[in-house]
């Protein structure tokens, strides 16, 4: 099993580009999440999605967007890349939507320049 | 608002010496309460919970204290190697919208065991 899998795992982009980060996870987890890590900040909920179908905001969800495109995978789009996007992204899920361990893909290192 | 403290931000320590990280949360509803070690270029791996219903929690060298009503839980490593050295989250469990549940995770503590 690899788990939680994300790409890319590095990108830069200029002001204004669009991309999407891509997130997949072979558990036959119900809920899955974004994460974004500043350094001296910890990590900060953007969004998250309980089950399929449906998603919610989190903590700091301006600027993003997400899809959950089936059970596997949840996709977080930047429509118009700002240099305050520069950071480190997790994907992560869990089991459930009542809080249950979460396990953590590798990142995407995304700088925004 | 919705708020986890964790302290220290940097802890450093000697090889077979234990450490100690503190954390607060804000929420009294918050019930489930999980520590993650982050090394250099991963991603966060969960390494001991608990939830409300206990005061103490122990998995070999690492054990998880909680105080509900002080709203505080601490990580203890006893014992502590070169490969404990990582950054380490608390987190803690609070209500979101729609009735779920969504992780506030602490600000990390970094950990570095000399040999």
């Amino acid at each position: 099993n690899a788990g939680v899998t994300q790409t890319p795992k590095f990108q830069v982009l200029k002001t204004g580009q669009s991309m999407t980060l891509q997130c997949a996870q072979d558990m036959n987890h119900n809920s899955m999440y974004w994460y974004r890590q500043d350094p001296g900040m910890g990590l900060r909920l953007i969004y998250y999605s309980a089950s399929e179908g449906t998603t919610d905001k989190g903590e700091v969800p301006n600027g993003y967007n997400v899809s959950r495109l089936n059970k596997r995978e949840f996709s977080l789009r930047l429509e118009s890349a700002a240099p305050s996007q520069t950071s480190v992204y997790f994907c992560a899920s869990s089991e459930a939507w009542l809080i249950t361990e979460a396990f953590f893909g590798q990142g995407t290192r995304l700088t925004v320049v | 608002g919705e708020n986890v403290e964790q302290h220290p931000s940097t802890l450093s320590v000697q090889e077979g010496d234990s450490a100690v990280i503190k954390c607060t949360y804000s929420d009294s509803a918050s019930n489930y309460f999980p520590w993650y070690k982050q090394e250099l270029g991963k991603g966060p791996q969960l390494i001991i919970d608990i939830r409300s219903n206990v005061g103490e929690k122990k998995d070999q060298r690492i054990a998880v204290t909680l105080n509900k009503t002080a709203k505080h839980f601490s990580l203890h490593i006893t014992e502590t190697q070169p490969e404990d050295s990582a950054v380490y989250f608390c987190a803690a469990s609070m209500p979101h919208e729609g009735g779920s549940e969504k992780l506030v995770f602490g600000k990390g503590t970094k950990l570095t065991v000399n040999p």
